[in-house]
């Protein structure tokens, strides 16, 4: 069975620092993998995703992630953080990229940006 | 523009109350999905549908029903039989040329 595991629940930088939010995934497949942004009381917007194309992937926002299959890793990072980053960011697996895909959550990380 | 309506935004149900939750998308996607979302689990699949009139359960189905009578809608009911559905509940759908598209959700509570 696929899982995913979010390395801290909470995590807080200091705008214009680094944004580090760490992610591991498991699979028995080859596995697609996407980020996923949410503020309070919305839904999921879709920060980047992995197909098995490029290991390093772009995102909106200025947001990427580098798919590591040695590390069963795709940690999220961003440069210089923002105020507007502020929000939860859930990382997901599925075994299937289009169609009816079953997206396994990891349990999230609450990202708070300090002036 | 196309997208996903969830509603209400807001529900509140009393002890021993069956209530359902509105989806609908104008995508025509033809999976749907539904999720339940609580502080530091994630969200956890309900209950999702590849096509119209079939839906199969998901990781924590016991409690809640589903129809897909139409391509556009997926409503979710939250059955007495569900003891702690205090949640927010987010509605998905997807389709073969495009990743998943989120509604805003539906914030139910038990009085």
């Amino acid at each position: 069975a696929q899982s995913v595991t979010q390395l801290g629940s909470h995590v807080s930088v200091s705008e214009g620092a680094l944004v580090l939010l760490r992610c591991n995934y498991s699979s028995s497949v080859p596995p697609y993998l996407f980020w996923y942004v949410q503020y309070p009381n919305q839904g999921l917007q879709l920060l980047l995703k992995y197909t098995s194309a490029a290991t390093l992937v772009k995102g909106i926002n200025g947001f990427e992630a580098e798919f590591k299959k040695s590390e069963t890793s795709f940690h999220l990072t961003k440069p210089s953080a923002h105020m507007s980053d502020a929000a939860e960011y859930f990382c997901a697996v599925s075994d299937a990229f289009q169609g009816a895909q079953k997206l396994v959550f990891g349990q999230g990380t609450r990202l708070t940006i300090n002036p | 523009d196309g997208g996903i309506t969830q509603s209400p935004k807001y529900l509140f149900r009393k002890e021993g109350q069956n209530v359902t939750l509105s989806c609908e998308q104008n995508l025509n996607h033809d999976a749907m999905y539904w999720y339940r979302q609580d502080p530091g689990q994630g969200l956890r699949l309900i209950y999702y549908s590849q096509i119209v009139n079939d839906f199969q359960k998901g990781d924590i189905a016991e409690g809640y029903s589903v129809s897909r009578e139409k391509k556009e809608s997926f409503p979710l009911t939250v059955t007495s039989a569900q003891k702690n559905p205090t949640a927010f509940y987010l509605c998905a759908s997807s389709s073969i040329n495009y990743g998943y598209t989120f509604g805003s959700g539906t914030r139910l509570t038990v009085v």
